[in-house]
C-alpha cells in the first residue's frame, strides 16, 4: 500500500507570503502528526490530529501557523506571513488507532528568501 | 518533558565493520522507535521496540526499559547504511507525540 505522501516536495517563497503544505496519511490511519526539522532545532513536534478529537496544537511556534484536517484524512499546514526562520523540512506522520508507531512522509523542504 | 540523548553524534566506519549506537531516555516509556534518515531526508522505520530484542537482517535493536536505554547494532556495515540514525520516544498520555534525539550521523566508507 501507499505510504504517507506530501506535497509539494520543495517550496521556495518570499518573506511575507503565505504557504500551504499538504499531507496524505496512510489509508486507514486515524492519527496524523506534523513535525519540523531544522538545522538548529532538530526534529520537533508541531501539531497532532486524532479522529474527531480536538487537535493538540501545543507545538505550533506562533499564531502564523495553523493546520486543518478535512474528513479525517488529508491535512493542510498553513504558514502565514512567512519568515526566514520558517525555512525547514516539514514532515508529516500517521499512525493507526491502537498503535503509536508513526510512519513518515518524504517531507516538504520550505525555503523562505 | 522527557529527554532523549544519542551517542555517539558522529561515527565513521569502513565497510564491513560493526557498530553500536546508543539511545538514553530520561523517563519510562511505552515504546521506542529507531529511524534511518537517508540522504534524501526520508525517515525510514527500522524498529518499533518498547522492550526486548528484535532483528532485521544485519540490524538489531535492544531496549532495556527498566534502565532507560536502547541500542542499535549494525553488523557488516555497507555504504548504503550511511545517513543519520534517530531514536524517538512518545510523550505519555494525550497525543503521544514523538520526542527525538539529535541523531547519530553514520558514514560508511568503501
Amino acid at each position: 500500500g501507499a505510504g504517507v505522501s506530501q506535497s509539494p516536495s520543495n517550496k521556495v517563497t518570499e518573506k511575507g507570503k503565505d504557504v500551504e503544505l499538504r499531507c496524505d496519511p496512510i489509508s486507514g490511519h486515524t492519527a496524523l502528526y506534523w513535525y519540523r526539522q531544522s538545522l538548529g532545532q532538530g526534529l520537533e513536534f508541531l501539531i497532532y490530529f486524532q479522529g474527531n478529537s480536538a487537535p493538540d496544537k501545543s507545538g505550533l511556534p506562533s499564531d502564523r501557523f495553523s493546520a486543518e484536517r478535512t474528513g479525517g484524512s488529508v491535512s493542510t499546514l498553513t504558514i502565514q506571513r512567512t519568515q526566514q526562520e520558517d525555512s525547514a523540512v516539514y514532515l508529516c506522520a500517521s499512525s493507526k488507532r491502537g498503535s503509536n508507531e508513526q510512519f513518515f512522509g518524504p517531507g516538504t523542504r520550505l525555503t523562505v528568501l | 518533558g522527557i529527554q532523549v540523548e544519542q551517542s555517539p553524534p558522529d561515527l565513521i566506519l569502513q565497510e564491513g565493520a560493526n557498530s553500536t549506537l546508543r539511545c538514553n531516555f530520561s523517563d519510562s516509556v511505552n515504546n521506542l522507535q529507531w529511524f534511518h534518515q537517508n540522504p534524501w531526508g526520508q525517515l525510514i522505520n527500522l524498529f518499533y521496540i518498547p522492550s526486548g530484542t528484535k532483528q532485521n537482517g544485519r540490524l538489531s535493536a535492544t531496549t532495556v526499559a527498566t534502565e532507560r536505554y536502547s541500542l542499535l547494532y549494525i553488523s557488516s556495515s555497507q555504504t548504503t547504511d550511511s545517513g543519520v540514525y534517530f531514536c524517538a520516544v512518545p510523550t505519555q498520555g494525550g497525543s503521544e507525540k514523538l520526542v527525538f534525539g539529535k541523531g547519530t550521523k553514520l558514514t560508511v566508507n568503501p
